[in-house]
């Protein structure tokens, strides 16, 4: 059963330009999990999708921000315009149906902006 | 909400020493708790979890037990080893399903 797959690993952006993080949860997970790890810093929270639905986005920034997790596919984390404080760590977490509360993290994308 | 606090690190430490990283929570009831383990480049890896007062978590040497009288969840192991170096998350779910972390305390172990 493979874990939770993220790409890209590395990814690298000019300011003001587009990223785009994608996440496929385990097999038979259904709930998808964003988390934001600053330099030298915990994980924060930012969104919690099912498929098709934002659940909650209570810690996702308003603006430039936004994810989805289509019906087919995996989840996106879209950040428009970004900015050099964009650049962290951005991990996924999937959880099944019965079990959210353990949840399982992929490896992460590490955003660069330049 | 819920929320939990560890040590600050670096905890530097030599190799087949005793290892404690402390975790206390403020919640309401008793949630799960739980410990992951970042190593270097990586993301986070379930290290142990305990879903009621009382209960010890244990794997791969390491353990903590769920103390509701001192809400704390501490972590321990016996003799650490170098592969042990890694930063350390204590973590309990809040509202909405999210998972809240501690700030993480490194870990460093010298041969």
């Amino acid at each position: 059963n493979a874990g939770v797959m993220q790409n890209p690993r590395h990814l690298v952006r000019r300011r003001g330009q587009e990223a785009r993080l994608r996440c496929s949860p385990m097999k038979g997970h259904s709930h998808v999990y964003w988390y934001r790890q600053l330099p030298e810093e915990g994980l924060k929270f930012m969104v919690y999708l099912q498929k098709e639905n934002i659940i909650d986005e209570s810690g996702m920034p308003k603006e430039r921000f936004s994810a989805e997790f289509p019906k087919e596919g995996p989840s996106i984390l879209r950040i428009q315009q970004v900015v050099r404080g964009d650049s962290a760590a951005y991990f996924c977490a999937s959880s099944p149906p019965s079990g959210f509360e353990t949840q399982y993290f992929g490896p992460g994308t590490r955003l660069l902006v330049l | 909400g819920n929320s939990v606090t560890q040590m600050e690190g670096p905890v530097t430490l030599s190799e087949e020493a005793f290892l404690t990283i402390n975790c206390t929570y403020t919640a309401t009831g008793y949630p799960s708790l739980f410990w992951y383990v970042q190593y270097p480049g990586e993301g986070l890896q379930l290290l142990l979890k305990a879903t009621k007062a009382d209960d010890k978590g244990s794997n791969k040497g390491f353990e903590a037990t769920y103390r509701k009288e001192t809400t704390s969840f501490h972590l321990e192991k016996g003799s650490v080893q170098v592969s042990d170096s890694a930063v350390y998350f204590c973590a309990c779910p809040n509202a909405g399903n999210m998972l809240t972390f501690g700030g993480g305390t490194r870990l460093m172990v010298k041969p």
